[in-house]
């Protein structure tokens, strides 16, 4: 398996242009989650999904973020219009569901976002 | 809510050296305990779990990790460090049944020579 695939790997923006991440997650996962890190907060969760459906965006900072999964192989991370404080590695993970004991998540490489 | 604390951002062990980083979490049942390394410009990979059972785990790269309820903490150690495992380290804790990780802060291995 190529493990959880993120696209692009840098992305350079200027403010207020949209910015989209992708993420295509282990196949046969059924959780899908996606991570922030910046050296002032850390990682911090921003969203997960468990069968295509988000189930807790609590931690999505803002309406100007969004994501969607419209099917079991792919996710977005959509950030528009973004703004310099947006800019951090953005992580995508996956997990699956062994009976009563949960699978490990596994991270993608990472998107190195720089908003200009 | 759950929470961790890593209290040391950067240590710096010579190579061969036994290395410990130290975890400490805040929950009102047992958890989920997870160790994690990050290498620069690279993801996270997990190093070794801890759900139930015996309470020293073993992980890959030599790595092992104590789980001790009284303390609520869960160590991890190896018993001679590699340059190669100059790297970042995060313990996460989730509770039982897990949805979601709550990461620590991190912290920073240093190798010298």
């Amino acid at each position: 398996d190529a493990g959880v695939i993120q696209s692009p790997r840098h992305e350079v923006t200027e403010m207020g242009q949209e910015v989209t991440l992708r993420c295509k997650p282990i196949s046969g996962h059924d959780y899908l989650f996606w991570y922030r890190q910046t050296m002032m907060r850390g990682l911090e969760l921003l969203i997960y999904f468990n069968n295509n459906v988000p189930i807790d965006d609590s931690g999505m900072p803002e309406d100007r973020f969004s994501a969607k999964m419209p099917n079991a192989s792919f996710s977005t991370l959509k950030i528009q219009p973004s703004e310099p404080r947006d800019s951090a590695v953005y992580f995508c993970a996956s997990r699956g569901t062994l009976g009563l004991y949960t699978d490990t998540q596994y991270f993608g490489p990472g998107t190195r976002l720089t908003v200009l | 809510a759950q929470s961790v604390t890593q209290p040391d951002i950067h240590i710096t062990v010579s190579e061969g050296a036994s290395l410990e980083l130290r975890c400490n979490y805040s929950y009102g049942a047992t958890p989920y305990l997870f160790w994690y390394v990050q290498s620069p410009g690279q993801g996270l990979q997990l190093l070794l779990k801890y759900f139930s059972g015996d309470t020293l785990v073993q992980g890959i790269k030599g790595f092992e990790a104590e789980f001790k309820r009284s303390q609520s903490s869960f160590n991890l150690r190896k018993p001679s460090v590699h340059w190669s495992d100059a790297a970042e380290y995060f313990c996460a804790v989730a509770p039982g049944g897990y949805s979601t990780l709550t990461f620590g802060k991190g912290t920073m291995l240093l190798v010298s020579p």
